[in-house]
């Protein structure tokens, strides 16, 4: 069965540098997006992505947040210099045009010390 | 705003049927939507309602009334193996990427 995949499962990082996580979306999906959950928290949207621009963003997806899509399979996101609450876990996820499901991968957990 | 509300924690005996109720106010309605959530694991589907009424599926079934602004999962035979987070999300617009707003969860315990 096609899934979501995330790398790396776990980054740890120092305050006031710059990450980069990355995911690869199922193959025939056209949505993607970027969640974020901080532990013992809800699980909050940060940035959707269609057609190679954003969609839409929320508060949290401030200047130090970035997306791309490189190329026909990777998703990324991209914080320029990183606090301590970026600590969270990551979740990238994607949709098809059929089904309202979104998919959710593995997760990244970011720890920022 | 975005006001999604479900009980912290239950609590139910293995086998027994339970109920996880979610209660919502948004700004926008197309789709509610229920995952299962393992500790240190990422949320997966369980169920979509966006018309009003029950759907089933397996031990798993999911209610929606628009008008009362609520749902609740029911889970029947119930397992060790479910005892995990269940999230109550809902979609706010038809648009195609519209993201999904998340209440905080609902962390069930099953106990033999």
């Amino acid at each position: 069965e096609p899934e979501v995949t995330q790398t790396p499962s776990h980054q740890v990082t120092q305050m006031g540098q710059e990450v980069i996580l990355r995911c690869v979306p199922i193959s025939n999906h056209l949505y993607f997006y970027w969640y974020r959950q901080i532990l013992g928290q809800k699980v909050e949207f940060l940035v959707s992505f269609y057609n190679n621009e954003i969609s839409e963003k929320s508060e949290i997806f401030d200047d130090q947040f970035s997306v791309e899509r490189p190329d026909g399979s990777n998703f990324t996101l991209k914080i320029r210099s990183t606090k301590l609450e970026d600590s969270a876990m990551y979740f990238c996820a994607s949709r098809s045009t059929y089904s309202h499901e979104q998919f959710f991968g593995p997760g990244t957990r970011l720890t920022v010390l | 705003g975005q006001n999604i509300d479900q009980p912290t924690e239950m609590t139910a005996t293995e086998g027994a049927i339970v109920q996880i109720n979610c209660t919502y106010q948004t700004s926008g309605f197309n789709g509610l939507f229920w995952y299962q959530q393992h500790a240190g694991e990422a949320p997966t589907f369980l169920s979509y309602n966006v018309l009003d009424g029950l759907e089933e599926k397996g031990r798993f079934s999911s209610f929606l009334s628009r008008s009362k602004g609520y749902s609740y999962l029911l889970l029947k035979e119930l397992q060790m193996k479910d005892s995990a987070s269940y999230l109550c999300a809902v979609r706010r617009t038809s648009s195609g990427n519209t993201p999904l707003v998340f209440g905080k969860g609902t962390r069930l315990s099953v106990i033999a």
